[in-house]
């Protein structure tokens, strides 16, 4: 596609639900990756995939979160048994290749959890 | 660990007035960027530099990488209202973990 694309825009959820954060990243970009971004703060590493292996996960905030890319494409976030903390808004960014720095972002999903 | 610290984290000027933002670490990256972000948006990539010493014009902006690559700066050039935004430095060590820091909220008024 021609940019970074991520769906949901907006999640609102129960305390406790599973929710599924999607990314489609830039078509032919190798490299994806997930950030965290909370009301007022910076961007907080969470993962990153080089095609479909995730070869550092140390940034995920607990064993609730998970996440898979298919296909060298699709990425998916799954955060399990959602808690108030986990309300921040979400960005994926991919980028060409491998050690290629420069990411560029999707729009985010802004996840409130209730 | 290594951080970036963005300073100020606030700022509100006039429009018209010049302005810099810092970006600074205790640790060497191979390559720095800036980036802008609007509300509701991602942030966009404005630039990267990579050698100690660079300083690359886009426009009213002027970047700065320092020498020992551990720092950089952003000027800006008699500000405009539609600079307004979230300014964030990120660096990267050569792999993908990008670190970025929390960022430069910057207000101008018409």
């Amino acid at each position: 596609g021609a940019g970074v694309s991520q769906s949901p825009s907006n999640k609102v959820t129960e305390k406790g639900k599973d929710v599924e954060l999607r990314c489609d990243p830039i078509s032919g970009h190798t490299a994806l990756y997930w950030y965290r971004q909370s009301l007022g703060q910076g961007l907080e590493f969470l993962i990153y995939f080089q095609g479909n292996s995730a070869p550092d996960k140390s940034g995920l905030p607990s064993d609730r979160f998970s996440a898979e890319r298919t296909g060298g494409s699709v990425s998916t976030l799954t955060i399990q048994r959602t808690q108030q903390e986990d309300s921040a808004v979400y960005l994926c960014a991919s980028s060409l290749v491998y050690g290629y720095t420069e990411a560029f972002f999707g729009q985010g999903t802004r996840l409130t959890v209730v | 660990t290594q951080l970036l610290e963005q300073s100020p984290q606030f700022l509100s000027i006039q429009e018209g007035e010049n302005l810099t933002v810092y970006c600074n670490s205790s640790s060497v990256f191979s390559s720095l960027q800036w980036y802008r972000q609007e509300p509701g948006e991602g942030p966009v990539l404005l630039v990267t530099v990579v050698t100690g010493g660079e300083v690359k014009k886009l426009k009213r902006l002027t970047f700065q990488f320092g020498d020992a690559r551990k720092d950089s700066s952003l000027h800006i050039t008699a500000a405009q209202p539609g600079d307004t935004g979230l300014y964030l430095c990120a660096g990267g060590t050569g792999g993908f973990k990008t670190i970025f820091g929390a960022g430069t909220r910057l207000f101008v008024k018409a």
